[in-house]
């Protein structure tokens, strides 16, 4: 069973803060995506990564995954209130033929 | 708007009652998921179509769930005999065949919210 673990599970700084999120596993993924999630809301897809030691940035946002593709970093600069929400990692693996979720890491930024 | 829908947004019923849920994916998405997500989890995965085809269950889906898409395009999910700890909240996904026929990325709908009472 593949099995992504996410920390910290809760999450709770001031507007203007820098944070990071990890997913971490055991397993290879052939790719990786993370999601933001608000509630009675589906996930949204953020980015996608795929290969190894490979770093996508969306604004803000910077996503790393893992040069051997079982860890992946997400590192948000200056949060701000809207970048509150449900952070789910979720890795895909061909095997598998589904995607994989982790437990998720509540952020919450404060005013 | 062409994203993924589902219908009902919420549904409230009595325990052993059935339910049916809807999910229209993207027009042009041939596979499709459904998940369900409890509160303070991520989504856990129960079946997946493509097209018409239902290619993988999860040991989640017991007996009392079906799930069709009998046309390769809207999907449904059919609960009998409704259980509290169906309580949760449903998700659909649809993902496209990107370049080099893989299905790497899922595009999720609203979710149903589903209370059994």
């Amino acid at each position: 069973t593949q099995l992504l673990e996410q920390s910290p599970q809760f999450l709770s700084i001031q507007e203007g803060e820098n944070l990071t999120v990890y997913c971490n596993s055991s397993s290879v993924f052939s790719s990786l995506q993370w999601y933001r999630q608000e509630p009675g809301e589906g996930p949204v897809l953020l980015v996608t990564v795929v290969t190894g030691g490979e770093v996508k940035k969306l604004k803000r946002l910077t996503f790393q995954f893992g040069d051997a593709r079982k860890d992946s970093s997400l590192h948000i600069t200056a949060a701000q209130t809207g970048d509150t929400g449900l952070y789910l990692c979720a890795g895909f693996s061909g095997s598998a033929r589904q995607l994989t979720f982790g437990s998720g890491t509540q952020l919450t930024v404060l005013p | 708007d062409t994203g993924v829908s589902q219908d009902p947004r919420h549904k409230i019923t009595k325990r052993g009652q059935n339910v049916t849920f809807r999910c229209d994916p993207i027009s042009e998405h041939n596979r499709l998921y459904w998940y369900r997500q409890t509160l303070g989890q991520g989504p856990e995965f129960l079946t997946y179509f493509q097209n018409e085809a239902q290619l993988e269950k999860s040991r989640l889906l017991s007996d009392r769930f079906s799930a069709e898409r009998p046309k390769g395009s809207f999907s449904t999910l059919e609960i009998q005999r409704t259980e509290q700890g169906d309580s949760a909240m449903y998700l659909c996904a649809s993902s496209p065949r990107l370049a080099g026929g893989q299905y790497n990325e899922q595009f999720f709908g609203p979710g149903t919210r589903l209370t059994v009472l």
